[in-house]
């Protein structure tokens, strides 16, 4: 299974501020996909980022709230921006596992905004 | 659409207690289906999988049969462990790269 390297693991931010996220994987992969765990509740799927085109956005979020960086097949950032209290989750990178049919995601990074 | 429909926890066990977390779908044609895990202060672990009708996933103790004519995945393990607190999550495949995951499940298991 690819192995994702996530950070920060966490990080308690000021509202207005921003927090650039970033993921590493292990292995070239064609589709890297960003998740939001919102207190209490199940993972939400944010935008999927491929490298070279512009990420695709799920209904509810937009690019000017949640930019996605894909420089290359290992590596992508996603920056929460200009930051309030609702923002404050878990988000989480994952890939497809062509191993197991199943994703792998990294650790999370727990995000409090104050 | 496509969904999952998973027990409402928090569930509490003592050691050594049998599991079982319902989880039902709804989906059209064959979803393949998942358990994953995420234990405290974690991201996920694909726990088990089963891509077909009758598949059984089974991993460190724990199975789950993909039951086509009850539409059902539940997680089950015969004998709990301290070490398997966590929340466990139901999700399904359909195509694509889209996960639809369920609302998740507290475990704790007291010794």
């Amino acid at each position: 299974s690819a192995v994702i390297s996530q950070k920060p693991s966490r990080d308690i931010c000021q509202r207005g501020t921003s927090l650039t996220i970033q993921c590493q994987v292990d292995s070239q992969v064609t589709m890297m996909f960003w998740y939001r765990q919102q207190p209490g509740q199940s993972l939400t799927l944010i935008a999927t980022a491929n490298q070279g085109s512009e990420a695709t956005y799920e209904s509810g979020f937009v690019i000017d709230k949640f930019p996605i960086s894909r420089p290359n097949l290992t590596f992508s950032t996603l920056t929460v921006s200009n930051m309030s209290p609702e923002d404050s989750s878990i988000y989480l990178c994952s890939v497809e596992d062509r191993t197991d049919y199943g994703y792998t995601f990294g650790s999370g990074t727990r995000l409090t905004v104050v | 659409g496509n969904s999952v429909t998973q027990m409402e926890g928090p569930v509490t066990l003592s050691e050594e207690a049998f599991l079982t977390i319902n989880c039902t779908y709804t989906a059209t044609g064959y979803p393949s289906l998942f358990w994953y895990v995420q234990y405290p202060g974690e991201g996920l672990q694909l726990l088990l999988k089963a891509t077909k009708a009758d598949d059984k996933g089974s991993n460190k103790g724990f199975e789950a049969t993909y039951r086509k004519e009850t539409t059902s995945f539940h997680l089950e393990k015969g004998s709990v462990q301290v070490s398997d607190s966590a929340v466990y999550f139901c999700a399904l495949r359909k195509g694509g790269n889209q996960f639809y995951f369920g609302t998740g499940t507290s475990l704790t298991v007291i010794p």
